[in-house]
């Protein structure tokens, strides 16, 4: 596909329980970002990578929250024991970074609610 | 802290009419300012984008301002269209990380 693309697109887990999302970005995008969307508010940043550099990890709420990324690839971001307030859209953006100005492009997202 | 703030939730106009969507920031630091837009159930889709040495970019319909000093950048979108109905976020960036504004809801009316 040409675009960012994330699965699942509508999560519904329980308190408690660990869930994973799934980011496969475009074809040679070296940039990744996680971000979230709580409803009524902004997109909130919780994580980038690029390359095979130390991830930025600055936004991320708590170390029930962490992602992964293989090579310039998929990426996965993980949930543990998950909280209600994590209720939100989370979508994942790549972008080619030949310059720190790229244009983010976006998947759909994933909702997550969590009873 | 809100270093990006758009302080109205929702605008409506008419169709044919201009729009005028603001953003104001904190960190005079940004150096590169963009427009999303974003429709239900649909990630975000870049719009327009600014650098921080420049006033004024226009691309078609939409123009983009900003003013450093009053560190407060628009998007106008003229004339407006029933399609442009959307949610408008803004973004500002020094490097990597884009920080957003809590979006306007567009509604243009025909």
């Amino acid at each position: 596909g040409a675009g960012v693309s994330q699965s699942p697109s509508n999560k519904v887990t329980e308190k408690g329980k660990d869930v994973e999302l799934r980011c496969d970005p475009i074809s040679g995008h070296t940039a990744l970002y996680w971000y979230r969307q709580r409803l009524g508010q902004g997109l909130e940043f919780l994580i980038y990578f690029q390359g095979n550099s130390a991830p930025d990890k600055s936004g991320l709420p708590s170390d029930r929250f962490s992602a992964e990324r293989t090579g310039e690839s998929v990426s996965t971001l993980t949930i543990q024991r998950t909280q209600q307030e994590d209720s939100a859209v989370y979508l994942c953006a790549s972008s080619s970074d030949r310059s720190n100005n790229s244009p983010l492009h976006f998947g759909n997202g994933t909702r997550l609610t969590v009873t | 802290d809100q270093q990006v703030k758009q302080n109205s939730p929702s605008l409506s106009v008419q169709e044919g009419r201009i729009s005028i969507l603001n953003c104001d920031y904190t960190n005079s630091m940004f150096d590169y300012f963009l427009w999303y837009k974003k429709y239900p159930a649909e990630g975000p889709t870049f719009l327009i984008s600014i650098s921080s040495i420049k006033d004024k970019n226009e691309d078609g319909r939409f123009t983009v301002f900003l003013n450093k000093s009053a560190k407060h950048l628009s998007l106008h979108i003229v004339p407006s269209q029933p399609g442009d109905s959307a949610v408008y976020f803004c973004a500002a960036s020094r490097g990597n990380k884009l920080v957003f504004g809590a979006g306007t809801i567009l509604r243009v009316k025909s």
